[in-house]
């Protein structure tokens, strides 16, 4: 069965450090996405992604973070300077029809110290 | 950020017996709502979902349910296995210009233990 993956499983790095989280999303899929869980909170949406372009964003996408699809399988998220609080796991996901049934990958834990 | 609550961490119940979890919303302009289970070290995996338009929607074991005027929304599962002891994730989403409906703001989650 066809499944999002996401590279790496757990990055340790330094407080504004750059990071780069890697997916490779479903191959059929059109919709992509970022969302974040901090330890004992809700998942959360960050972007979504379509035709090579960001269509939304949360308040907590600022400018430190962003989003690219450099090749015709890979979605990256680039967080440019990282700090503490970006200290989660983040889920890509993506879908083929834009209705919310989102096929998520298993996360990537991050922790900056 | 409250719009979506499940208002019970946890829920424990017997094999074979049916298990109801309940997701409250406050925004009136959700109007596609669906319920995620999660493992642990996993992903969240979809398992269902219900427009507006309807008030129910079954598939197989689960069963939502969709109360708009109370802004409520329920997922009976029966009968409940070992296998479904997961954490339960509600959701919902609205319409918009460019995602569609991928935009979805979840709840807290349950955790749901069925016991053999």
């Amino acid at each position: 069965e066809p499944e999002v993956t996401q590279t790496p499983s757990h990055q340790v790095t330094q407080m504004g450090q750059e990071v780069i989280l890697r997916c490779v999303p479903i191959s059929n899929h059109l919709y992509f996405y970022w969302y974040r869980q901090i330890l004992g909170q809700k998942v959360e949406f960050l972007v979504s992604f379509y035709n090579n372009e960001i269509s939304e964003k949360s308040e907590i996408f600022d400018d430190q973070f962003s989003v690219e699809r450099p090749d015709g399988s890979n979605f990256t998220l680039k967080i440019r300077s990282t700090k503490l609080e970006d200290s989660a796991m983040y889920f890509c996901a993506s879908s083929d029809k834009g209705t919310g049934e989102l096929f998520f990958g298993e996360g990537s834990r991050l922790t900056v110290l | 950020d409250q719009q979506v609550k499940q208002n019970s961490p946890s829920l424990s119940v017997q094999e074979g017996r049916i298990s109801i979890l309940n997701c409250d919303y406050t925004n009136s302009m959700f109007d596609y709502f669906l319920w995620y289970k999660k493992y642990p070290a996993e992903g969240p995996t979809f398992l269902i979902s219900i427009s507006s338009i309807k008030d129910k929607n079954e598939d197989g074991r689960f069963t939502v349910f969709l109360n708009k005027s109370a802004k409520h929304l329920s997922l009976h599962i029966v009968p409940s296995q070992p296998g479904d002891s997961a954490v339960y994730f509600c959701a919902a989403s609205r319409e918009t210009g460019g995602t569609s409906y991928g935009k979805l703001t979840f709840g807290q989650g349950t955790i749901l233990t069925v016991h053999p």
